[in-house]
């Protein structure tokens, strides 16, 4: 059974750092790793997919990275901002035909001015 | 393009009510889901369909049953509310590699 874990479960920095988010999963058949943002009270907003085949994704300041192998994805924020604030979630779609999401229980990033 | 849409935003029900919540999506997917989010728990999958006509269980499909008659709309019904079913409930469909999610429903069961 696929597990997806998030670590750490909340972390705030100031503003402008460069931080990381992992997320690791248990098993490496996978068909893509989805990375969301929540904001409090809202919906998934989709940030990046990463195709199984391959290694990495960028999108403006973000930067996804997927090492199958050893069961990990990091998403990268460059140079922080206050609106980066949320909470960020990793879900991983599976190598069956059905498509269904299994998602860790998220980062809750908070950045400081 | 309103891409995935829920009806409603809230609801408020008492115990043994029961309730269906939609879910409309405009970009001829076939395939629809419903998961709900609650604290220390994320999201989990309670039903989903492959395409108009078809459902399956998920990992939480107790007390919930869902329809798909039209190929856009994906229905969800709790027939007997329980205060357990308390949570925030997203509808989401997916193309061949993504999953775009609505902007979910707050129920609260008193």
């Amino acid at each position: 059974k696929q597990e997806v874990t998030q670590i750490p479960a909340a972390l705030s920095v100031p503003e402008g750092e460069n931080l990381v988010l992992n997320c690791s999963f248990t098993d490496s058949a996978i068909y893509n790793l989805q990375w969301f943002r929540q904001d409090p009270g809202k919906g998934l907003t989709s940030l990046l997919l990463i195709q199984s085949s391959q290694r990495e994704q960028t999108s403006g300041r973000l930067n996804a990275s997927l090492d199958k192998s050893s069961g990990r994805s990091t998403l990268y924020i460059a140079a922080s901002q206050p609106g980066d604030s949320a909470t960020y979630l990793c879900a991983i779609m599976g190598s069956s035909n059905t498509g269904k999401l299994i998602f860790g229980q998220g980062t809750t990033l908070q950045v400081k001015p | 393009n309103a891409g995935v849409t829920q009806t409603p935003k809230f609801r408020v029900l008492k115990t043994g009510q029961s309730m269906t919540l939609l879910c409309a999506q405009d970009m001829n997917h076939e395939y629809m889901y419903w998961y709900r989010q609650d604290p220390g728990m994320g999201l989990r999958l309670i039903h989903y369909s492959v395409g108009e006509g078809t459902t399956a269980k998920g990992e939480v499909p107790d007390g919930y049953n869902v329809s798909r008659l039209k190929k856009q709309n994906f229905l969800l019904g709790l027939e007997s509310a329980a205060p357990s079913q308390t949570s925030v409930y997203f509808c989401a469909s997916r193309d061949y590699n993504e999953q775009f999610f609505g902007p979910g429903t707050r129920l609260t069961v008193l």
